[in-house]
């Protein structure tokens, strides 16, 4: 059965911080990989979405990488900001169903 | 940019009561999912549903779920004989494709409360 975790668990940081947030997956038979952002009490937010045959992608101060083969990926935020304070989900998607990480919380301090 | 909307936001129920959550996925979609998140916990994928049948469903989907297309927008899920467990934050997410491709797009969910 395919276990994702994510560490840190938190993260807190000054504002103005680049930072990495890291996504580990057990099984490497994946379809794409998503990273999606939690506010407190929300819905998920979808930010990136790799396809499992692409390396990585960017949008605006965000990049994520992927490497299928040892199971990993990286979510990269640039020049953090208050406003990125939320919960950060990395998901890996089987055939028919995403498989969901525990989560990295990110504090940004003004 | 189209979404998928979920009602109610929140949901108060007695314990024992039955409950119905709703979704109205993307209009082109053909594919949707149902997920839930137990406060503090990992979003758990509880079933996926296309051409009017279950594709998949995990464990804990059992004889207490069940989940319908009774028209051609809406998506529920109906939970019988609620119980203190169920309680839980209750997503939605559709998606034009399965297998490679693309994304699947989540509502902001339903938080059910059971009392």
């Amino acid at each position: 059965k395919q276990e994702v975790t994510q560490i840190p668990a938190a993260l807190s940081v000054p504002e103005g911080e680049n930072l990495v947030l890291n996504c580990s997956f057990t099984d490497s038979a994946i379809y794409n990989l998503q990273w999606f952002r939690q506010d407190p009490g929300k819905g998920l937010t979808s930010l990136l979405l790799i396809q499992s045959s692409q390396r990585e992608q960017t949008s605006g101060r965000l990049n994520a990488s992927l490497d299928k083969s040892s199971g990993r990926s990286t979510l990269y935020i640039a020049a953090s900001q208050p406003g990125d304070s939320a919960t950060y989900l990395c998901a890996v998607k089987g055939f028919n169903k995403f498989y969901f990480g525990s989560g990295t919380k990110l504090n940004v301090k003004p | 940019e189209p979404e998928v909307t979920q009602t109610p936001s929140h949901q108060v129920t007695q314990m024992g009561q039955e409950v119905i959550l709703r979704c109205v996925p993307i209009s082109n979609h053909l594919y949707f999912y149902w997920y839930r998140q137990i406060l503090g916990q990992k979003v758990e994928f509880l079933v996926s549903f296309y051409n009017n049948e279950i594709s998949e469903k995990s464990e804990i989907f059992d004889d207490q779920f069940s989940v319908e297309r009774p028209d051609g927008s809406n998506f529920t899920l109906k939970i019988r004989s609620t119980k203190l467990e169920d309680s839980a934050m209750y997503f939605c997410a559709s998606s034009e494709v399965q297998g490679p491709g693309g994304p699947q797009h989540f509502g902001d969910g339903t938080r059910l409360s059971i009392l």
